[in-house]
């Protein structure tokens, strides 16, 4: 069955610090996508960034940066030099084909994140 | 700022009652998915609607159903409000994939949610 987990519940760090984010995600599709979503306190879910199982290149945008690996079913996030701006609740998530029609997301748990200054 | 919107912001019913819940997508995306999480939970999939028609479902019963109109606004509605219900209740709306079809690969672009409180 197709799952993500997010084993990390909860991260404090000090500002300017760096953070990695973990995400494993299971799935027996070949073609399969994945997200990472920033939740503030607002409660609106904001999309980061996509990736598809074909594209294993890391990505870096700004102070964000993501690992992807197959090998290990692995898509971590990175955050470089954080900020306090950046405590919010993380979600990974992997899209899903509904009935070869279209996908749904699957979230794991998220990841708590507390950027003190 | 998506541009999806979501009505009422917070929301108190008692059980057994009815609620509906409103969601306005982006200007032509075809497709809105309905999500509940729960406090300190992942949002869970409750069901699609594309073109107006359900696209799938996740596993909620039938006293979860929905609607979508031709004007990119779709509700949510919930029947026999259980104190599980409780929750935060986010739509996302995304474009229609290639071909005509929902694409897994399609981004979705969420609204600020609803939060529901069943007492």
């Amino acid at each position: 069955a197709q799952k993500v987990t997010q084993a990390q519940t909860e991260i404090s760090v000090v500002e300017k610090e760096d953070v990695t984010l973990d995400c494993v995600y299971e799935t027996r599709d070949t073609t399969y996508y994945l997200f990472w979503y920033k939740q503030p306190p607002s409660g609106e879910l904001v999309f980061l960034i996509r990736r598809n199982s074909f594209d294993e290149q890391n990505e870096i945008s700004g102070r964000y940066s993501w690992n992807f690996q197959k090998s290990t079913s692995s898509f971590n996030f990175t955050i470089t030099a954080s900020q306090v701006v950046d405590s919010a609740v993380y979600f990974c998530a992997l899209s899903e084909m509904i009935y070869n029609q279209g996908g749904k997301l699957i979230f794991g748990q998220g990841t708590e994140l507390s950027v003190k200054p | 700022e998506t541009g999806v919107t979501q009505s009422p912001t917070h929301l108190i019913k008692t059980r057994g009652q009815q609620v509906t819940l409103r969601c306005s997508s982006q200007s032509g995306h075809n497709t809105v998915s309905w999500y509940q999480q729960a406090l300190g939970q992942g949002p869970q999939f409750i069901f699609q609607y594309y073109r107006e028609e359900e696209n799938g479902r996740g596993n909620f019963p039938p006293r979860f159903s929905g609607l979508q109109f031709p004007n990119y606004s779709s509700e949510l509605n919930v029947n026999a409000l259980e104190l599980d219900d409780s929750a935060l209740y986010l739509c996302a709306s995304s474009p229609s994939g290639t071909g005509g079809s929902v694409d897994p690969a399609d981004t979705q672009y969420f609204g600020p949610g609803t939060r529901l409180t069943v007492l």
